[in-house]
């Protein structure tokens, strides 16, 4: 069975940079068929997607994000983590990483982690 | 602003039928498949449709999904009080280099 689990600080202060993991078991994410992407959603508002990688190191990340998004894949450790720059409160979010089937004709996200609260707070 | 859009509430009654549409455009709809999440408050989101009007493993033939140019429904009957929950519809965009795009949401209350 595939889990996704997220981890990383449930606090980041102003101005800093979000770190997060998402390690994945029940599956290699070596495995080529899919990417693994970071949704979040921010208190009372609705999900936005922020950035998706594949193993080979292709991403694609939120235009509106872009500047301040490095997402990175570590397949020694069967992980894939987040960096956010820059942070502001309405970074403040509950931060989701998901599977996603590799598809030239539009794809989804079949497994999600439990997701993580991150607070952006002096 | 998404740039999918949805109508941001529906309810209806135990047992009865709604049908939550989501609007886009050539550059997404346009050919590419959409896919439908539900997310109840306080747990992850879980796929509902996928490809348009699949549905996964375990999601009951109650939720129903499909695509007409550039909009798609997802139609749930027999109504539950355990679907009160958000709505989203999600697919590529392949403007700006590509990006995945959500719907805003869509909050449906069983009454």
């Amino acid at each position: 069975q595939l889990q996704l689990q997220e981890s990383g600080p449930g606090l980041v202060k102003p101005s800093e940079t979000l770190s997060l993991t998402c390690t994945v078991s029940g599956d290699s994410i070596s495995s080529g068929d899919y990417y693994w992407g970071w949704i979040r959603q921010p208190p009372g508002k609705g999900l936005e997607w922020i950035a998706n990688i594949h193993y080979s190191a292709s991403r694609y990340s939120n235009p509106s994000l872009k500047s301040r998004v490095t997402i990175s894949v570590d397949t020694s450790k069967n992980h894939f983590s987040l960096q956010l720059s820059s942070v502001t409160a309405a970074d403040t979010a509950v931060y989701y990483c998901a599977r996603q089937p590799r598809s030239s004709s539009g794809t989804y996200f079949d497994y999600w982690g439990q997701g993580t609260l991150v607070t952006v707070s002096s | 602003q998404s740039v999918l859009t949805q109508t941001p509430s529906v309810s209806a009654a135990p047992g009865q039928k709604v049908t939550i549409s989501c609007s886009g455009s050539s550059s997404n709809f346009g050919n590419k498949y959409v896919s439908w999440y539900q997310k109840v408050p306080g747990t992850a989101p879980k796929l509902l449709i996928y490809e348009n009007n699949k549905r996964p493993s375990g999601i009951p033939d109650r939720f129903s999904g499909s695509k007409s140019g550039t909009s798609a429904t997802l139609d749930i009957t027999g109504l539950q009080t355990g679907d009160e929950a958000d709505y989203y519809c999600g697919t590529w965009d392949n403007s700006l280099s590509g990006q995945w795009v959500f719907g805003g949401g869509t909050k449906l209350t069983v009454l």
